[in-house]
This record gives C-alpha cells, structure tokens and sequence, in this order.
C-alpha cells in the first residue's frame, strides 16, 4: 500500500544549526511529494512540493529532492530560526476513488533554541 | 495566497449534542474539500474527500451517520458531529483543491477546529 515514514521525534537544535529530517515512502505508481509545516494550535501550511523524480523543492531556506532510487525526500535546511520551531509532515498524493487525496507521515516535532 | 477558512476553532460542548464545523475557501473555488482528523501529537488521519454537489466519500472505518458531511457550494463544506461523545474529541483540520488545471493542484489548510466533549 502507500505510505510515508518520517524520523522520530522530537529534532531539537541550536539556531544556524543544519536540519535533516528523513522521509521515504512507499507507493503504487508516482505520486507527488510534499512536505507541510504545522504551527502550534493552527493548521497545515504547504512548505514544497515535487511531482516527479530528481525535483528538487525548495522554499524558505527549506529543500528536499524527490530520489525514486532511494524512495526518499528528505527535508534540510542549512541554517534554521527559532521561528521554525513547528511539527513538519511528509506526504505523497494518491489516487482514490474520490480523486487524490493525500498520505501523511506521522510529523517530526523541530525545536530551535536561540 | 489562497485562504481556507474553519469555524469554530474552539468548542466545547455536552455529551450527546451535534456540532457543525464550517470550512470556507476565501478567495478561490474548490471542487473537492478534505476534512482530516488528528489526535495529539499523530499524524492527520483522512476521513473523508467531498467533491461539491455529490456525496462524501468515507475513508475505511469512518462511520457516515457519525461524521455528516455537506458540500453545497464550491466555497463551503460542512462537517457535522452527530451526537458527540468524548471518544470524538479531536483536532478535526479541512483543506481545500483549487479548481485549475490539471494534475496535483495543492491543498489548503484551515486552522483546525479543537472539538472538546465533556
């Protein structure tokens, strides 16, 4: 079936520290990839997105590369905030019998500390 | 950028009674509205996709007469509690499909609404 599997939590880190968070999936098919941030106490906000093998996303400093060899979209910054602090989900796309819908991975909690 | 919105964020209510969550996109139309549910600290669970003018469809193990859904226009869908209990305490988030092109247009996300049932 399809999933996401992301690193456990929580990554806590110092500001201008380099973050890697780890996401792979498995799926039927090529989905598009997707990476979404959480703030405390509100919703989802998209951060980037791929939709196909060896594109890169990049938004904010953040960046992932979609590798179909490894399964994998991994999520790095080179140096983050305080300001984002926050839980981040993987997600691919898939087709279901109302259209496509979306897979989460279990979100990964990042804390930055100044 | 495109804005959906939740109401309420908050509610709290008795054990027994219903509650209507409203989900709106501000500034574009959608075709197809999603309404997640998340329990602490976990991941957003799919319960179901609502395509406008038809019904819902119900992700495996969401129970229909439970979770009422209505998408009566392009810009608002709704999602009923039908006789809450505290086991349907949750964090329920609904997210919006612009209408354009084709391919994996992006969702957008509402703020979520925190439904509490004493």
């Amino acid at each position: 079936g399809n999933s996401v599997t992301q690193m456990e939590g929580p990554v806590t880190l110092s500001e201008e520290a380099f973050l890697t968070i780890n996401c792979t999936y498995t799926a039927t098919g090529y989905p598009s990839l997707f990476w979404y941030v959480q703030y405390p106490g509100e919703g989802l906000q998209l951060l980037l997105k791929a939709t196909k093998a060896d594109d890169k996303g990049s938004n904010k400093g953040f960046e992932a590369t979609y590798r179909k060899e490894t399964t994998s979209f991994h999520l790095e910054k080179g140096s983050v905030q305080v300001s984002d602090s926050a839980v981040y989900f993987c997600a691919l796309s898939v087709r279901n019998q109302a259209g496509t819908a979306l897979i989460f991975g279990k979100g990964t909690t990042l804390s930055v500390s100044s | 950028g495109a804005v959906v919105s939740q109401h309420p964020s908050w509610v709290i209510c008795k054990s027994g009674t219903s509650v209507k969550i409203e989900c709106r996109s501000l500034d574009f139309q959608a075709t197809t509205m999603f309404w997640y549910r998340q329990f602490p600290k976990q991941s957003l669970m799919l319960m179901a996709t609502s395509n406008e003018g038809s019904k819902a469809t119900y992700e495996q193990g969401v129970e229909k007469d439970k979770f009422l859904i209505n998408h009566a226009s392009l810009t608002l869908s709704t999602l009923t509690v039908t006789s809450a209990h505290p086991e349907d305490s949750s964090f329920y988030i609904c997210s919006a499909r612009e209408v354009w092109g084709v391919g994996d247009q992006p969702q957008h996300f509402g703020d979520g609404t925190r439904l509490s049932i004493l």
